[in-house]
């Protein structure tokens, strides 16, 4: 069974960072069958897909465009786990923050992280 | 991008009834249409994949239909634990979308 575990500050100041990370059990990072999501979730936008990361003969993202200036999303197969980072954040940003594994659907959900942009 | 329009936003059911929730695609996604329960404080969990798989473990008054642009996501005998929102995603293009979901109270 693949769990989901995520992990990183719950505040972060306007014009900064923000790192999350989420460590995987009971799948790979590489696995070539799974692509490896973050999704945000706040009232004014409902569920919003960020981008994503995945392994087949070669590492590739993909990143949605309303951030795409700002965000990597990363793998690292030796602590098998993925990691978000999100520049210049805004008071805009603030949301629950999801990683999510994509296989068959997205399959395996994160715990969720709110992530509060202030000062 | 693609558009999912889910309706309604949201319904007041009473227990054993059945309920459908439409979801439908500003364009055609084939067979790539996903249903997710979420529940207060709770990630999103997938029920149903490809327009009408059950996802493993499922109880089988969860069932999706549908192609193209429309979609369907039954359930048949609520129960008091089916309150909950439901979205819609698809898998068709990027991005990734998702329909803006449905509440039921019971």
């Amino acid at each position: 069974q693949v769990q989901l575990l995520q992990s990183g500050p719950g505040l972060v100041k306007p014009s900064q960072t923000l790192s999350l990370t989420c460590g995987i059990s009971g799948d790979t990072v590489s696995n070539t069958d799974a692509a490896w999501n973050w999704i945000r979730q706040s009232p004014s936008r409902g569920l919003e897909w960020l981008g994503r990361t995945y392994y087949r003969s070669e590492w590739s993202t993909e990143y949605a465009e309303s951030v795409k200036s700002r965000i990597t999303i990363s793998p690292d197969t030796s602590k098998n786990h993925f990691s978000l980072h999100l520049r210049s954040v805004t008071p805009d940003d603030t949301a629950v923050y999801y990683c999510a594994r994509g296989s068959l659907g997205l399959d395996s959900w994160g715990q969720g992280t709110l992530v509060t942009v202030s000062s | 991008e693609v558009v999912l329009t889910q309706s309604p936003d949201s319904r007041s059911v009473t227990p054993k009834e059945s309920v459908t929730i439409t979801c439908r695609a500003s364009q055609n996604v084939g067979l790539n249409l996903h249903w997710y329960q979420q529940k207060p404080h709770q990630s999103p969990k997938l029920l149903i994949n490809y327009a009408f798989k059950p996802f493993s473990g499922v109880p089988s008054r969860f069932s999706g239909s549908g192609s193209g642009t429309n979609f369907t996501l039954t359930i048949s005998g609520l129960e008091a634990e089916d309150a909950a929102t439901y979205y819609c995603h698809q898998s068709y293009r990027l991005p990734r979308t998702f329909g803006q979901g449905t509440k039921l109270e019971i």
